[in-house]
């Protein structure tokens, strides 16, 4: 069974830019959590999806959005992009609930200038 | 709100065993996950404690008290590829949803 997929791996972009991510959860899970992780304050939640609705949302400012489609694929998107939004942005897939098992992807590197 | 409270780095030596706490306070609280990180790679599943007592995995076993908002990560027979960061994650299930924080981690270095 193939694991969860982000793309892209690594990503540049300037202050200002807005940026979308892509998550593939491993087949058959419905439930889909995105995180930032930074070296400051480590793991941090945003949002989860299920059945193409957030269920869950972490404190983060508007700025930070997701959706979720009926193949149970996400994105998150960060629209107006700050310095500390580098960060490494981590994908998390689980059958029903968050406290499911989770299965994480590889992530996705961002870094902005 | 929630805090989570585990050290920041612990060594320790190859064979040996070593123990990882967590603190925490939360206000709904309804489950803690352990995870391991190896450095550049996603985090793994460890082990998952909702009741008092402890979960043993192999080498890894896990103890919660829900009275103390305490647990720990016992590993036995340290090997070198153990060195990671381990993260304490807690369930609340606050407010009516339900959230995952995590702990900072702790990065355990094992030296031969």
């Amino acid at each position: 069974k193939a694991g969860v997929t982000q793309t892209p791996r690594y990503l540049i972009k300037t202050r200002g830019q807005q940026v979308t991510l892509s998550c593939s959860p491993i087949s058959g899970h419905r439930s889909v959590s995105w995180y930032q992780q930074t070296p400051g304050q480590g793991l941090q939640f945003l949002f989860e999806y299920f059945s193409e609705t957030q269920r869950n949302k972490g404190n983060f400012p508007g700025r930070f959005s997701g959706r979720q489609f009926s193949n149970s694929r996400s994105e998150m998107n960060v629209s107006t992009l700050e310095l500390g939004d580098s960060a490494l942005y981590l994908c998390a897939s689980s059958l029903r609930t968050v406290t499911d098992e989770q299965f994480f992807g590889p992530g996705t590197r961002l870094t902005v200038l | 709100g929630q805090n989570i409270d585990q050290p920041t780095e612990m060594t320790a030596t190859e064979g040996a065993i070593v123990q990882i706490n967590c603190t925490y306070q939360t206000s709904g609280f309804n489950g803690l996950f352990w995870y391991q990180q190896h450095a550049g790679e996603a985090p793994t599943f460890l082990s998952y404690n909702v009741l008092d007592g402890l979960e043993e995995k192999g080498r890894f076993s896990s103890f919660l008290s829900r009275s103390k908002g305490y647990s720990y990560l016992l590993l036995k027979e340290l090997q070198m590829k153990d060195s990671a960061s381990y993260l304490c994650a807690v369930r609340d299930a606050g407010a009516g949803s339900y959230q995952l924080t995590f702990g900072k981690g702790t990065k355990l270095s094992v030296i031969p």
